[in-house]
């Protein structure tokens, strides 16, 4: 069975500061990884996504993603947050055969003047 | 292109009542995932159409049932609500791919009292 695991479920963060938000998963095979933002009252909207090659990943709107097999994680990054980045972000897992989505729990990120 | 839309954006219903939640497909693609957002937590994959089947299901009882039609839009059911089914219900469409990104809906927010 897959699983996902966002160590954080809420980051505060000054405008302008760097920013990670940190994800891991668990699953004895390849899998396909994805990072979604939510926005208040809204649905799912892709950031980026991991299925081969480049362990490094850019997606929309500056963030971007390491993909790294021996720790398991799929980290999320952006070096110089705004206001608008404040959103609920959601890390995904799909592969070994289950064509569903597995989320995580989500990480607030919330962003301050 | 058309994107993933869904219909109503709210509906509030009575314990023990039934609804239809409507979904219609991003142009081009044949596989549509519907997924239950409690507040508070990542999506729950409920189950998964591809061309007028059902290609999974996820840990829901049998009174979740839907439905894709011809044109690939679908729909999702719910029997005998229960307080517990109040949620955000995103539908999210993708090629018939193992691989391919899933596109959310905005969903529809549906309130059991």
């Amino acid at each position: 069975a897959q699983s996902v695991t966002q160590l954080d479920s809420q980051v505060p963060v000054f405008e302008e500061a760097p920013v990670e938000l940190r994800c891991n998963y668990s699953s004895s095979v390849s899998v396909y990884l994805f990072w979604y933002v939510q926005y208040p009252n809204q649905g799912l909207q892709l950031l980026l996504k991991y299925l081969s090659g480049s362990t490094l990943v850019k997606g929309i709107n500056g963030f971007e993603a390491e993909f790294n097999k021996s720790q398991t994680s799929f980290h999320l990054r952006k070096p110089s947050v705004h206001i608008s980045d404040t959103a609920e972000y959601f890390c995904a897992v799909l592969g070994g055969g289950r064509r569903a989505l597995t989320f995580g729990s989500g990480t607030r990120l919330q962003v301050q003047p | 292109e058309t994107g993933v839309t869904q219909s109503p954006t709210h509906l509030i219903k009575t314990r023990g009542q039934q609804v239809t939640l409507r979904c219609s497909s991003q142009s081009g693609h044949n596989t549509v995932s519907w997924y239950q957002q409690a507040l508070g937590q990542g999506p729950q994959f409920i189950f998964q159409y591809y061309r007028e089947e059902e290609n999974g299901r996820g840990n829901f009882p049998p009174r979740f049932s839907g439905l894709q039609f011809p044109n690939y839009s679908s729909e999702l059911n719910v029997n005998a609500l229960e307080l517990d089914d109040s949620a955000l219900y995103l539908c999210a469409s993708s090629l018939r791919s193992s691989t391919d990104t899933q596109y959310f809906g905005p969903g529809t927010r549906l309130t059991v009292l």
